[in-house]
């Protein structure tokens, strides 16, 4: 079974702190793994993914995930927040079962970046 | 990253009237194309995957006579709200994919359906 869980719906940092995001993934089958960013009323960016390659990955505008098979997480970090970073985030996964992709957004987790 | 363009960006219309919504992949072929709909406050639920040139795959609970989707080319997918009611409001966004496999898909920037 395919699933993903955004662990907190709302997340509020203030400027130049930190940031995590978390994200847990079920997959019964190699997965890619994104996140992907939304801002209000706008479609959807992409920020970085893992796709089997190196399980730490570096994306846009200084954000990056660590893929760990064993806890099955895929948590979005950024070492310092900026203003322009709240948004909205989505987890995704995407898998193959029986050659059909599927693909399984979780439920997103809001940032608010406090100045 | 490639560009997938979705027109209109928002749309006003009646009930009972029909609505078609374009997504086009700009710069790359697109053989899969993703149609979401999006709650306020909600994830994006897949409607229906669709590959260029077959008959579209819906999910478990949406309607194909009510939302029918066509992929005739290789750039250009769309989805028509037929007979739309209140309730068919919401944020329908597109996605698109070329044809190698695990690449991602790139996303439209949305349409805000209002039916009034």
């Amino acid at each position: 079974a395919q699933s993903v869980t955004q662990l907190d719906s709302h997340v509020s940092v203030s400027e130049g702190t930190p940031v995590l995001l978390r994200c847990n993934y079920s997959s019964s089958y190699s997965p890619s793994l994104f996140w992907y960013v939304q801002h209000p009323n706008k479609g959807l960016q992409l920020l970085l993914k893992y796709t089997s390659a190196a399980t730490l990955v570096k994306g846009i505008n200084g954000f990056e995930a660590e893929f760990k098979k064993s806890e099955t997480s895929f948590h979005l970090t950024k070492p310092s927040a900026h203003m322009s970073d709240a948004a909205e985030y989505f987890c995704v996964v995407s898998d193959r079962p029986g050659g059909y992709q599927k693909v399984t957004f979780g439920i997103g987790t809001k940032l608010q970046v406090i100045p | 990253g490639a560009v997938v363009s979705q027109h209109p960006s928002w749309v006003i219309c009646k009930s009972g009237t029909s609505v078609k919504i374009e997504c086009r992949s700009l710069d790359f072929q697109a053989t899969t194309m993703f149609w979401y709909r999006q709650f306020p406050k909600q994830s994006l639920m897949l409607m229906a995957t669709s590959n260029e040139g077959s008959k579209a795959t819906y999910e478990q609970g949406v309607e194909k006579d009510k939302f029918l989707i066509n992929h005739a080319s290789l750039t250009l997918s769309t989805l028509t709200v037929t007979s739309a009611h209140p309730e068919d409001s919401s944020f329908y966004i597109c996605s698109a994919r070329g044809p190698s496999l695990n690449t991602e898909a790139f996303f439209g920037q949305g349409t805000r359906l209002t039916v009034v």
